[in-house]
């Protein structure tokens, strides 16, 4: 069974550029997360759909993300226009059921990473 | 200041080895508590998964410890091997909302 699996694994791109990252959840994963991780920093949340509804954006720093769930199944964000401190991995997770539960397992993909020059 | 925070920073041991890694939260109200490693490059996996009631939990030569009270937890690896050379993360959830919080990470390296 493939897992999590998002592209670009790397990205570099000029200030002002547009960004758009892919996640492909695992199949019959409900929830999907996005997380980044700045250089030195720990990891944070970003924003978790159910299926294609936003369930919490709360993480989303700036109107320039943009994330979208079509169909429910693969997820974009786009960052537009990029700026420098946009720079980190951008983790994408699914689960089948609540992450919050102690069986609720998480599964991350391996990240993309963003350089903003 | 994060409300989870993990010691040491890094750490350098030998392979055969034993080492212990800590976590500390203020996460609050508490409801569970998860280690990942994370090797470079990859995403982080999932070692263990412990709730309020539970006090140990091992997954093969990983072990992991919490004690609620003190808001700590502590991640011990027996007979280190070189491919236990990875970011050990500590994440709490919150039970009142749908809130994990990472700790930074403890990098550890294991050294034949």
């Amino acid at each position: 069974e493939a897992g999590v699996t998002q592209f670009p694994s790397h990205s570099v791109i000029e200030k002002g550029q547009t960004v758009t990252l892919r996640c492909d959840p695992i199949s019959g994963h409900d929830n999907l997360y996005w997380y980044r991780r700045v250089m030195g920093k720990e990891i944070k949340f970003l924003l978790h759909f159910v299926k294609e509804s936003k369930q919490d954006e709360s993480g989303m720093p700036n109107n320039r993300f943009l994330a979208e769930r079509t169909g429910g199944t693969y997820s974009t964000l786009k960052v537009q226009p990029a700026e420098l401190e946009d720079s980190g991995v951008y983790f994408c997770a699914s689960s089948q059921g609540n992450r919050l539960a102690a069986e609720g397992e998480l599964f991350f993909g391996e990240g993309s990473r963003l350089t903003v020059l | 200041k994060n409300q989870v925070e993990q010691s040491p920073q890094s750490l350098i041991i030998l392979e055969g080895k034993n080492c212990t890694l800590q976590c500390n939260y203020t996460v609050s109200p508490f409801s569970n508590l998860r280690w990942y490693k994370q090797d470079t490059g990859r995403g982080p996996v999932s070692l263990t998964i412990m709730t309020f009631s539970e006090n140990t939990k091992s997954n093969g030569r990983y072990t992991a410890t919490l004690d609620a009270d003190t808001k700590q937890s502590s991640l011990h690896i027996t007979a280190s091997q070189l491919s236990d050379s990875a970011s050990y993360i500590c994440v709490v959830s919150a039970g009142n909302n749908n809130d994990m919080r990472f700790g930074a990470g403890t990098r550890l390296t294991v050294k034949p």
